[in-house]
């Protein structure tokens, strides 16, 4: 079953405004990723924040992450809109020597000029 | 360097016929996978290898097969496609460590009829 789950699934915003898309997960985890996904194509890694860190930067980006709470939040700044598209978070769960990375359902942003 | 990528971009089964999907990393990537992605449930991982010789099956293994002969390739393949198996496929390849980038081909957009 799918570890992250995204919230909200859908997100539309104005240009310049800020964006905020949250991730939950189940189980313990090595460290989370984030992803952007263009319309028809590939998923581009973003960022990633090891299990230790609570908030990473890179950017107009801004991760953190609550271990407490397994839940995790990227924040886009001054979004553009060039920012749409889909944003999936991604957990690794070290399980048996083999790091698989489990990714969420994720969140469409839509910025509008 | 080119990447990850997949071949065929676009292909069209019948039922019950069999084919295999393309992908190939030039960056001597040993962790190589396979996710399929449907309309609202992010990415399933299919099958993923952690060196030449070596494959695990994922979350969605069932209908799938692979194998890991070079560092180089790791093609998936259908053994008898059938209407559930449309989606689109996407390989991906990363160095052995959870923390580093996992690079994504541009994917493989499977209907099967």
């Amino acid at each position: 079953s799918q570890q992250g789950e995204e919230d909200p699934q859908a997100l539309s915003i104005q240009e310049g405004e800020n964006a905020t898309m949250n991730c939950s997960y189940k189980t313990s985890i090595n460290n989370l990723q984030w992803y952007r996904q263009n319309s028809g194509r590939g998923l581009v890694h973003l960022i990633l924040i090891r299990s230790n860190e609570r908030e990473k930067h890179s950017g107009r980006l801004r991760v953190t992450l609550d271990t407490s709470k397994k839940s995790s939040s990227l924040l886009i700044t001054a979004s553009r809109a060039a920012d749409t598209a889909s944003y999936f978070c991604a957990t690794v769960n070290i399980q048996g020597g083999s790091e698989k990375l489990v990714f969420g359902k994720g969140t469409k942003l839509t910025v509008n000029p | 360097n080119a990447g990850v990528t997949q071949t065929p971009k676009f292909q069209v089964l019948k039922t019950g016929q069999s084919m295999t999907l393309q992908c190939a990393q030039d960056m001597n990537h040993e962790y190589m996978s396979w996710y399929r992605q449907d309309p609202g449930m992010g990415l399933r991982l299919i099958h993923y290898s952690v060196g030449a010789g070596i494959t695990d099956q994922g979350e969605v293994p069932n209908g799938y097969n692979v194998s890991r002969s070079t560092t180089e390739d790791f093609p998936l393949r259908l053994l008898s496609a059938a209407p559930s198996q449309t989606s689109v496929y996407f390989c991906a390849s990363r160095s052995h460590g959870s923390t580093d980038t996992q690079y994504f081909g541009p994917g493989t957009r499977l209907t099967v009829l």
